[in-house]
């Protein structure tokens, strides 16, 4: 069975901070994707990494994925507080499975 | 296209009661897949279909739930004789083949009292 994991869980940060969030994966998934949720909403796809290797950047925030070792990593830089969030990885067999989310907040 | 809806957007019932959702995809995409979410957690699969066809059902859909996507178009998600444990949110998400991303809906919350 497919296991998605996030670490960490909870992440409190401080404006101006980096930091990066970890998604590891139980067996291969050459697609894997970043959401975000804010409280009470819906998710809102921020990437798509489709290969090994692949890195895209959106603003402060970047997603890579390394196949091989089955993880992706989200980095943030240079935190603001309108990125505080729920954010999920998933990877697609067919259906995605999605890890447990990291709930960032970001403190002034 | 004005994306994903989904429809109520929230819904109180009580225990024992029937309950339907409806999911309008994006037109043109074929594939369409329902996910619970419960606080806190991520969401999880229930059912997916491709065009009408219901292709993979979770283990979590009990015999309670049934789903239908009758012209390969909109789908419902009926819940029979609700139970407390059925509260959460109920995300829609469709997509364009299996290669594309997934866009959800808003989502309808479900409270069963």
């Amino acid at each position: 069975e497919l296991k998605v994991e996030q670490n960490p869980l909870f992440l409190s940060m401080q404006e101006g901070k980096n930091y990066t969030i970890y998604c590891n994966y139980s067996t291969t998934s050459d697609r894997l994707y970043w959401y975000r949720q804010d409280p009470g909403k819906s998710l809102e796809s921020l990437f798509v990494l489709l290969s090994n290797g692949a890195v895209k950047q959106e603003g402060r925030l970047m997603a890579s994925l390394d196949t091989k070792a089955r993880l992706s990593t989200l980095h943030i830089t240079a935190a603001v507080h309108d990125l505080s969030a729920t954010y999920f990885c998933a990877v697609v067999p067919q259906k995605l499975v999605f890890g447990q989310g990291t709930r960032l907040t970001i403190n002034p | 296209d004005t994306g994903v809806s989904q429809d109520p957007r929230h819904k109180i019932t009580k225990r024992g009661q029937n309950v339907t959702f409806r999911c309008d995809p994006i037109s043109e995409h074929n594939r369409l897949y329902w996910y619970r979410q419960t606080l806190g957690q991520g969401p999880e699969f229930l059912t997916y279909f491709q065009n009408e066809a219901q292709l993979e059902k979770s283990r979590l859909l009990s015999d309670r739930f049934s789903a239908e996507r009758p012209k390969g178009s909109f789908s419902t998600l009926e819940i029979q004789r609700t139970e407390q444990g059925d509260s959460a949110m109920y995300l829609c998400a469709s997509s364009y083949g299996t290669v594309y991303e997934q866009y959800f809906g808003p989502g309808t919350r479900l409270t069963v009292t």
